[in-house]
């Protein structure tokens, strides 16, 4: 089974400048997905960014972006420029490809985002 | 609008008492799957659905029912809440495949007395 680890349980950051979330997962499947999802104080689960595995460019979204160590198992979102928006609970999940049973999303135990003004 | 819609958004019940929390879509999702949210251990899931008719279980599955007789909808089913069943619950909904988008409802905070 799949494992994810979010071993940062709060960050803070002051507003403008570059924080990096950690996350390693543990798998034997070679193809899989990873996503970062964002969960403010309203609660609503927003998909941040999306790697898949067999893509070596890391993925980018505007301010955000990951560094995806395929070898290492380890899959970082860098958040650049922080604004106070970007205050919320950051969680690493991981889905395995089509074809491959329940597609479902593994889930990290979560990383809560500080913002210092 | 896209969205994945949950009801009731807060529920505060007792202890043997059966609820359900509806979950319905808009997007011709196939898979469609529940969680629950506890602090200290993210989401886990508790059933899914790979299509009309075809539900399994999930990671904690134990006190809870789902059945999928339309493709937008998936109801949770408490048959006899527990003090242990508090918890926030998200439905998701999403197409076939890994890579696709996991859509989720806003969320609903159960309360078991």
């Amino acid at each position: 089974a799949q494992t994810v680890t979010q071993s940062q349980p709060e960050m803070s950051v002051q507003e403008a400048e570059t924080v990096t979330l950690s996350c390693t997962y543990d798998t034997s499947e070679s193809d899989y997905y990873l996503f970062w999802y964002k969960q403010p104080p309203s609660r609503q689960m927003i998909l941040v960014i999306r790697q898949e595995a067999y893509k070596q460019q890391n993925a980018t979204e505007n301010r955000f972006s990951v560094n995806f160590q395929k070898a290492a198992k380890s899959f970082s979102l860098k958040i650049s420029d922080s604004q106070l928006g970007d205050a919320a609970m950051y969680f690493c999940a991981y889905r395995s490809p089509i074809g491959f049973g329940n597609e479902k999303l593994t889930f990290g135990t979560g990383t809560r985002l500080t913002i210092i003004p | 609008e896209a969205q994945v819609t949950q009801n009731p958004r807060y529920l505060i019940t007792v202890t043997g008492k059966k609820l359900t929390v509806t979950c319905s879509q808009n997007m011709n999702h196939e898979y469609m799957s529940w969680y629950r949210q506890d602090p200290g251990l993210g989401l886990r899931q508790i059933y899914y659905s790979m299509n009309v008719e075809v539900t399994d279980k999930g990671d904690v599955p134990e006190g809870y029912k789902v059945s999928r007789k339309e493709k937008r909808n998936f109801p949770l089913i408490l048959e006899s809440p527990s003090p242990n069943q508090t918890s926030l619950y998200f439905c998701a909904s999403s197409l076939q495949g890994g890579g696709n988008e996991q859509f989720f409802g806003p969320g609903t905070r159960l309360t078991v007395l």
